[in-house]
């Protein structure tokens, strides 16, 4: 079955500055590459997605990038704000109706 | 408000116990999931409904049993509780044809 990993764990940057957060995933059939953001009680959001068909993809200050042949795909934050500390989770899966496998989560603080 | 709605949002029983947790969306959605998320906030599918019809088991322990009385319900029975079910368990929904999960709040699940 498919299997997502996600680094770092833990990430620390100052207000302003860029995050990444990495993940590398198993599955060459998987096709479909969500991220999502869970602040401290709450549920996963859902900030950004991209497919396989797509090698970048871009929404203000965030952006996704893929790379199907090494099965990389990675979070960049840029101008980073407080509100934007919480746990982010990568996800993979094959499809519509597939489940999705998720990676083990980093814990995003951003310091004033 | 259109959404993916869970209760209860808090649920603590005993050992043993029986227990329920509902899930309802009103976004037209055909697909309905169970995560478990546990103390380490790994997230796993446990279950998917398509149209009432289950199309994903994991290796969940068969003391749970979902049931999915018309497509925009998905509810967990889970019987004999132990200490190890303890965690949060997120419903999720989507579009038929489309690949993006929109979860609920969460029920967070205490095994005394």
């Amino acid at each position: 079955g498919e299997n997502v990993e996600q680094h770092p764990s833990t990430l620390s940057v100052q207000e302003g500055d860029s995050a990444v957060i990495k993940c590398t995933y198993s599955d060459s059939a998987s096709n479909y590459f969500p991220w999502y953001k869970q602040e401290l009680g709450k549920r996963p959001q859902l900030i950004i997605d991209i497919r396989s068909n797509v090698g970048e993809k871009k929404d203000q200050r965030i952006a996704v990038t893929l790379n199907k042949t090494a099965k990389h795909f990675s979070l960049h934050i840029t101008e980073t704000q407080p509100e934007d500390s919480a746990v982010y989770f990568c996800a993979a899966s094959t499809g519509t109706a597939s489940k999705l496998t998720f990676g083990t989560g980093t814990r995003l603080q951003v310091t004033l | 408000d259109t959404a993916v709605s869970q209760t209860p949002k808090y649920l603590v029983t005993q050992m043993g116990n029986d227990k329920s947790i509902k899930c309802e969306q009103n976004l037209g959605h055909d697909t309905m999931y169970w995560y478990k998320q546990d103390s380490k906030k790994f997230l796993k599918i446990m279950f998917s409904y398509n149209n009432k019809e289950l199309i994903i088991n994991e290796t969940v322990p068969n003391r749970f049993s979902p049931k999915s009385p018309d497509k925009a319900h998905l509810n967990l029975h889970i019987n004999s509780l132990e200490l190890g079910d303890s965690a949060v368990y997120f419903c999720a929904s989507s579009a038929l044809g489309t690949d993006t999960q929109y979860f609920g709040p969460g029920t967070r699940l205490t095994v005394l």
